[in-house]
């Protein structure tokens, strides 16, 4: 069963705006990674935050996760138009080697 | 540096046939995965090696095969094609296991007929 699972499936905006995707996760984690996927590519990695952290920026790009909720967000600020894309997070089991995937949050920045 | 490579792009299998989807990558990384990614599932773990010689089933190993002889490559074997098996399958790899970022292929999308 998958680890990981994002809200929501579809997200469009306006250029300019905010986007903010969310991913809940069942068992206990190591570190939550978030991925990017354009439409027919391979998956980029974005941003890795580990369990003992509580928010991690990079650029645009803002993670939190709350290990309590188990649960963590990204936040793309001023979106692009080139921001548009499918958003998975993916989550390591702390007991085995396994990198889970969600279902993945599809978004579309409107120009 | 190429990264992870895989081949081929595109494939057509008659249902039945046997087929072996290659990986490769160029940066010693220790571990690296399969992954099959259909509509509405995300990405589904096939299998995984955590390196040379190793190798462990994930969460939709049947009707596939791995063997890991190389640090470098990992192909996939596809014994007796099905149908169920169209997707598109992605390889990835990373440096020490789970603990930092994956790194993938773009993708092999398989049509079996």
């Amino acid at each position: 069963s998958q680890q990981g699972e994002e809200d929501p499936q579809a997200l469009s905006i306006q250029e300019g705006e905010n986007a903010t995707m969310n991913c809940s996760y069942k068992t206990s984690i190591n570190n939550l990674q978030w991925y990017r996927q354009n439409s027919g590519r391979g998956l980029v990695h974005l941003i890795l935050i580990r369990s003992n952290e509580r928010e991690k920026h990079s650029g645009r790009l803002r993670v939190t996760l709350d290990t309590s909720k188990k649960s963590s967000s990204l936040l793309i600020t001023a979106s692009r138009a080139a921001d548009t894309a499918s958003y998975f997070c993916a989550t390591p089991k702390s007991s085995g080697d396994k990198l889970t995937f969600g279902t993945g949050t599809r978004l579309a920045v409107r120009p | 540096n190429a990264g992870v490579t895989q081949t081929p792009k595109f494939q057509v299998l008659k249902t039945g046939q046997s087929m072996t989807l290659q990986c490769a990558q160029d940066m010693n990384h220790e571990y690296m995965s399969w992954y099959r990614q259909d509509p509405g599932m995300g990405l589904r773990l096939i299998h995984y090696s955590v390196g040379a010689g190793i190798t462990d089933q994930g969460e939709v190993p049947n009707g596939y095969n791995v063997s890991r002889s190389t640090t470098e490559d990992f192909p996939l074997r596809l014994l007796s094609a099905a149908p169920s098996q169209t997707s598109v399958y992605f390889c990835a790899s990373s440096y020490n296991r789970l603990n930092t970022e994956a790194f993938f292929g773009q993708g092999t999308r398989l049509t079996v007929v």
